[in-house]
């Protein structure tokens, strides 16, 4: 199966921090996504990036949330300033590569705990 | 917006059942896809679906998309303890985004 790796895996920071989150995703795709699940409930959709532009945000992507592509390969989510309610484990996505959409693949996540 | 829901919520089963679990949408959908997840990881993905009436199977699981498109269902045949894990559902309309149930917790007694 393609492989998306996230970094790091779990990520502690005070309420007020910024953190940036990483995607490598998989090879040669322009397509990227970010979604986040909270503690026991579903899957929510944040974002979609293709060819270096937001394509689709949902209304949690809101001002303090932002996305780039900084070098070429490397994904980032950036959260300006946490909330206590942005804990939670967040997922980057690419569909198979040769495919515009459809068989989104998940990478292992990264746990973001804000205190 | 999209909404999905995903029956049953969890299942207690024996090893070697079979296992049934669906999603339902007022909206119409144009690819359903089927995840696993486990404890601290990523959805892994199951099965896609493309057409309506698609009926796909990879190994013990099967999986249809509902003529209306707007339903879409999962089995899985003799159960074995590594199918335990959350199942989800996810249906793509016309946007990128995947729209996802609340889950199907499946536990398996050995």
């Amino acid at each position: 199966e393609p492989e998306v790796t996230q970094t790091p895996s779990h990520q502690v920071t005070q309420m007020g921090q910024e953190v940036i989150l990483r995607c490598v995703p998989i090879s040669n795709h322009l397509y990227f996504y970010w979604y986040r699940q909270i503690l026991g409930q579903k899957v929510e959709f944040l974002v979609s990036f293709y060819n270096n532009e937001i394509s689709e945000k949902s209304e949690i992507f809101d001002d303090q949330f932002s996305v780039e592509r900084p070098d070429g390969s490397n994904f980032t989510l950036k959260i300006r300033s946490t909330k206590l309610e942005d804990s939670a484990m967040y997922f980057c996505a690419s569909p198979r590569a040769g495919t515009l959409r459809g068989e989104a693949f998940f990478g292992q996540g990264t746990r973001l705990t804000v205190v | 917006g999209q909404q999905l829901n995903q029956s049953p919520q969890s299942m207690f089963i024996q090893e070697g059942e079979d296992v049934s679990m669906n999603c339902t949408s007022s909206s119409i959908f144009n690819t359903w896809l089927w995840y696993k997840q486990e404890p601290g990881e990523g959805p892994v993905l199951l099965i896609a679906l493309y057409k309506a009436g698609e009926l796909t199977s990879n190994g013990r699981l099967t999986a249809q998309f509902g003529i209306t498109r707007k339903d879409s269902f999962l089995n899985i045949s003799a159960s074995i303890p590594s199918d335990v894990g959350i199942y989800f559902c996810a249906g793509q309309g016309g946007s990128e985004k995947l729209v996802f149930g609340k889950g199907t917790k499946l536990t398996v007694n050995p």
